[in-house]
């Protein structure tokens, strides 16, 4: 099974400022990787696709890079919205056997 | 496209729970429909998942012997039944669609999971 491991656990940023987050797979997903959002009581909301493409109706504030094991999702300038869990996920299997991180929550400092 | 899920469910330790999915508004038989769950303050864990068309479905090594999925094509309905349940199966049951995603312009598709259920909150209690 491919572990996902994000980091940090908990972030703290002021609103406007960037925020960083990461994801490391404990293999090569090579670009297959999403990123989603929660909110408490909310399904996961799908931000990013293929590493880097985002989701339809996501702002253009929402990046993300990466390939291999390494990737990186940037807000570039949080908003209030924007405070909540971030999961990566990774879908480098077929038959999929599709593994979550366990999640970085960006919250107001 | 909209995913939506049975109610929530108190099950006794032991039992086994059926929770439903209900595709509407887009294509259902050629997706991978597949189940998420989530225990309280944890993360998502992935399950298993079905393409209702190829009819077989697959699972998360943790759960193989213990978890079914089915699905109804008349109804765009995809159900999944857990069985022995234990305390720790307490958790929200999600529902999502596996799409083969465009990336941008490129040629290059990748999957992610873009259409999720309200969820369906499974309290296994004595």
């Amino acid at each position: 099974e491919i572990v996902m491991t994000q980091s940090p656990a908990t972030l703290s940023v002021s609103p406007g400022e960037r925020a960083t987050l990461s994801c490391r797979a404990s293999q090569n997903v090579s670009s297959n990787l999403a990123w989603y959002q929660q909110k408490p009581g909310q399904a996961p909301r799908l931000l990013i696709y293929g590493a880097s493409t985002r989701a339809t109706g996501i702002p253009a504030r929402f990046s993300g890079s990466g390939s291999g094991t390494e990737f990186t999702l940037t807000i570039s300038s949080l908003q209030s919205e924007d405070f909540a869990v971030y999961y990566c996920q990774q879908f480098n299997n077929w038959p999929p056997r599709w593994t979550f991180g366990q999640g970085t929550k960006v919250e107001i400092k | 496209v909209q995913l939506v899920q049975s109610g929530a469910e108190v099950k006794k330790p032991g039992s086994s729970v059926k929770v439903s999915c209900r595709a509407s508004g887009g294509s259902f038989t050629n997706y991978l429909i597949t189940w998420v769950r989530q225990a309280p303050g944890q993360g998502p864990e992935w399950m298993g998942g079905l393409i209702p068309a190829l009819g077989t479905p697959n699972f998360a090594q943790k759960f193989q012997g213990r978890v079914t999925i089915t699905a109804d094509e008349s109804t765009s309905t995809t159900y999944m039944v857990l069985s022995s349940l234990t305390s720790e199966d307490t958790a929200v049951y999600y529902c999502a669609r596996g799409a083969s995603l465009r990336a941008g312009l490129t040629n290059n598709y990748f999957y992610a999971m873009d259409f999720w259920g309200q969820g369906t909150t499974v309290t296994v209690s004595s």
